[in-house]
């Protein structure tokens, strides 16, 4: 089973920033955070991962807490095309990802 | 575009009969995994191949069995296919086993 929370659905109004919560409380001191997403019937498109530190790149932000426990991926300015399922993943060992059921964002005009 | 392709895109089987997906894994990587998507729920880990051995497998019976070749691209074969192996498959290729991972697009297999 995957080590990660996510609510199950949010929306979101186009051009506001998108802020998505992910709880992984037993997430143990070597486990990277990744974040994918999937647009209906597509392959998951990698989005974004970390450590500790909080990174950014072109398509999102990724907040850590310090206590590692919990992470929130923002999209800055979400478009409608940001619509998709969100994953937030723990990396549980030295090959498997393991998807929960993800956020459904629905980003509206 | 991840440049990891899947082929084919749609198939249908019917049950007891095998199957074979290919992947083409993107330019220099070594490392693809595979993953059965079913209707409305995440991907579900099936396995990985790093050089041409496996890596690691998920909670999947042995009829579903795998080979990478030497130019890394890779075949998921599934042998006695039951009604209930009607998922996406999906292959995803990393340039090393711990990092991230880019999805190809598919295969939606029906069994009836």
């Amino acid at each position: 089973d995957a080590k990660t929370t996510q609510p199950p659905s949010m929306d979101c109004a186009e051009g506001r920033a998108a802020n998505l919560p992910c709880n992984h409380s037993t997430i143990s001191g070597n486990e990277y955070v990744y974040w994918y997403r999937q647009i209906h019937s597509q392959g998951p498109q990698y989005i974004i991962h970390g450590l500790k530190n909080n990174e950014t790149n072109e398509m999102a932000s990724l907040i850590i807490t310090e206590d590692r426990k919990s992470s929130t991926l923002i999209l800055p300015h979400a478009t409608l095309r940001d619509t998709a399922v969100y994953y937030c993943i723990v990396r549980v060992g030295v090959a498997d990802m393991r998807f929960g059921a993800g956020t459904r964002l629905t980003v509206k005009p | 575009e991840t440049g990891v392709t899947q082929s084919p895109t749609h198939l249908i089987k019917t049950r007891g009969q095998q199957v074979t997906l290919r992947c083409s894994s993107q330019s220099g990587h070594n490392t693809v995994s595979w993953y059965q998507q079913a209707l409305g729920q995440g991907p579900q880990f099936i396995f990985q191949y790093y050089r041409e051995e496996e890596n690691g497998r998920g909670n999947f019976p042995p009829r579903f069995s795998g080979l990478q070749f030497p130019n890394y691209s890779s075949e998921l074969n599934v042998n006695a296919l039951e009604l209930d192996d009607s998922a996406l498959y999906l292959c995803a290729s990393s340039p090393s086993p711990n990092t991230e991972a880019f999805f190809g697009q598919g295969t939606r297999l029906t069994v009836v």
